[in-house]
């Protein structure tokens, strides 16, 4: 499968633990993007990497969030000292910057967190 | 001015029936928008996508119409089944706004096909 991947698919811990997340973007794309969505509502972004450099990083990315794509290829984010407000659906896009005249963001499964 | 507005926040149509889902946008620098299909426990997956300098897109049974001046655009799904029960996201690239190209999405239309 080529498609991007994430992992895990589901995260539960406690209030105060740390997590992280990881995506494995497709191969091809040098452009990885972090969205952020809750129940009901669309994905937010939250941050970007072209190749292994992170770009931009919106306000909701408190200094509790830290994103790291080393080497230019998978990612991962960590959320520091989890809060219940954390919970939510963490999604994970990649697109390509040659190619096609669009360069379409193809989104993984999410992982979805849950904190107690 | 980054906000995309998406109406209604949910549609039932019967099987055969047209369903058709409204966004609408401020900032004329988007330069792409996209219309993406989830189902739950999943990932949102692209359905189809136009560029402001086309009016309309078609693939299949959907359709895209793009209203440049009143900044509104539609999604059409034609002969709706059942399996086409899903929420929909519009959303709005914003180009050379910033490096990013990220996407502003909006706020979901869940679609019921009765049989």
């Amino acid at each position: 499968d080529t498609g991007v991947s994430q992992d895990p698919r589901h995260k539960i811990t406690k209030r105060g633990q740390n997590v992280t997340f990881r995506c494995d973007p497709i191969s091809e794309h040098n452009r990885l993007y972090w969205y952020r969505q809750t129940l009901g509502q669309g994905p937010e972004f939250l941050t970007y990497f072209q190749n292994e450099a992170q770009l931009e990083k919106s306000r909701l990315l408190s200094d509790r969030f830290s994103a790291e794509r080393p080497k230019g290829s998978f990612s991962t984010l960590e959320i520091q000292r989890t809060e219940q407000g954390d919970s939510a659906m963490y999604l994970c896009a990649s697109s390509g910057t040659s190619g096609s005249s669009y360069n379409e963001q193809f989104f993984g499964p999410g992982t979805r967190l849950t904190v107690l | 001015q980054q906000q995309v507005k998406q109406s209604p926040q949910s549609l039932i149509v019967q099987k055969g029936g047209i369903s058709i889902i409204n966004c609408a946008y401020e900032n004329t620098a988007f330069d792409y928008f996209p219309w993406y299909q989830q189902f739950p426990g999943k990932g949102p997956a692209l359905l189809i996508a136009i560029r402001p300098d086309v009016s309309e897109k078609k693939e299949g049974r959907f359709t895209i119409s793009f209203n440049k001046s009143a900044k509104q655009f539609s999604l059409h799904i034609m002969d709706s089944q059942p399996g086409d029960s899903a929420t929909y996201f519009c959303a709005a690239r914003t180009g050379v706004m910033d490096s990013s190209y990220k996407l502003i999405f909006g706020s979901g239309t869940r679609l019921l096909v009765r049989p």
